[in-house]
């Protein structure tokens, strides 16, 4: 299996603050990668696919960039619906799999 | 519209067996390409893909719970059916079904609201 791993786990930031999230690959994945966000009770949204592709009707705020093993995701003026749980998942290989999510709390 | 819903119990036994159903609209399990995934989350917890059927009746698993995932689709009625033997109090889980298009990698586009599984005697 791949790993994916994330970091940080957990960011406080403000409204307004630019917010950087990691998504590190145990092997390389070429652009096969997506973000979700979820918020609490609720099932997760894909924001971003093919590592830097915005998925229809996602805030413009939202980019990812990245290939190979290193991704981000980038949140360039963090809004109050923006607290939520973020994780990547990767589509490179027949199994697939998410990072361990990194929480954007509130400052 | 694309949506989803995860049918099944609330509550199993441990050695029991998961039966849980995706029934969706706004797409058709007969298009080149699509297919419907099974994702769960234990409370708390990060995501884990468990299964994956396509238009093609194309099945993949994940490899840690191949031995115990069936996964199959009812293209008539609109439905796929993920089954899970022997279960554990570990496999309680908010289980969520989700669509993929196929065209631009297996992305999970949109997502059922999730049914909460407890496993315990």
């Amino acid at each position: 299996d791949i790993q994916m791993t994330q970091s940080p786990s957990s960011v406080s930031a403000s409204v307004g603050d630019r917010v950087t999230i990691t998504c590190r690959a145990s092997q390389g994945i070429s652009s096969w990668l997506a973000w979700y966000q979820q918020k609490p009770g609720k099932a997760p949204k894909l924001l971003i696919y093919a590592a830097s592709s915005l998925q229809s009707g996602v805030p413009s705020r939202f980019s990812g960039s990245g290939s190979g093993t290193d991704f981000t995701l980038t949140i360039s003026s963090l809004q109050p619906e923006d607290f939520a749980t973020y994780y990547c998942q990767q589509a490179n290989s027949f199994s697939l799999t998410f990072g361990g999510g990194t929480k954007v709390e509130i400052k | 519209q694309i949506t989803l819903k995860e049918s099944g119990p609330t509550l199993v036994k441990p050695t029991q067996t998961l039966t849980l159903t995706c029934t969706f609209s706004g797409f058709s399990l007969s298009t080149s390409g699509v297919g419907v995934g099974w994702i769960r989350q234990p409370p708390g917890k990060a995501l884990e893909w468990l299964a994956l059927i396509y238009w093609d009746d194309d099945k993949r698993y994940s490899p840690s719970l191949k031995s115990r995932l069936t996964i199959t689709k009812d293209t008539s009625k609109n439905q796929v059916v993920l089954t899970m033997t022997n279960m554990d109090p570990v496999d309680t889980a908010t289980y969520y079904c989700a669509h993929v298009d196929g065209y631009n990698g297996v992305y999970f586009q949109h997502w059922g609201q999730g049914t909460l599984v407890t496993v315990s005697s």
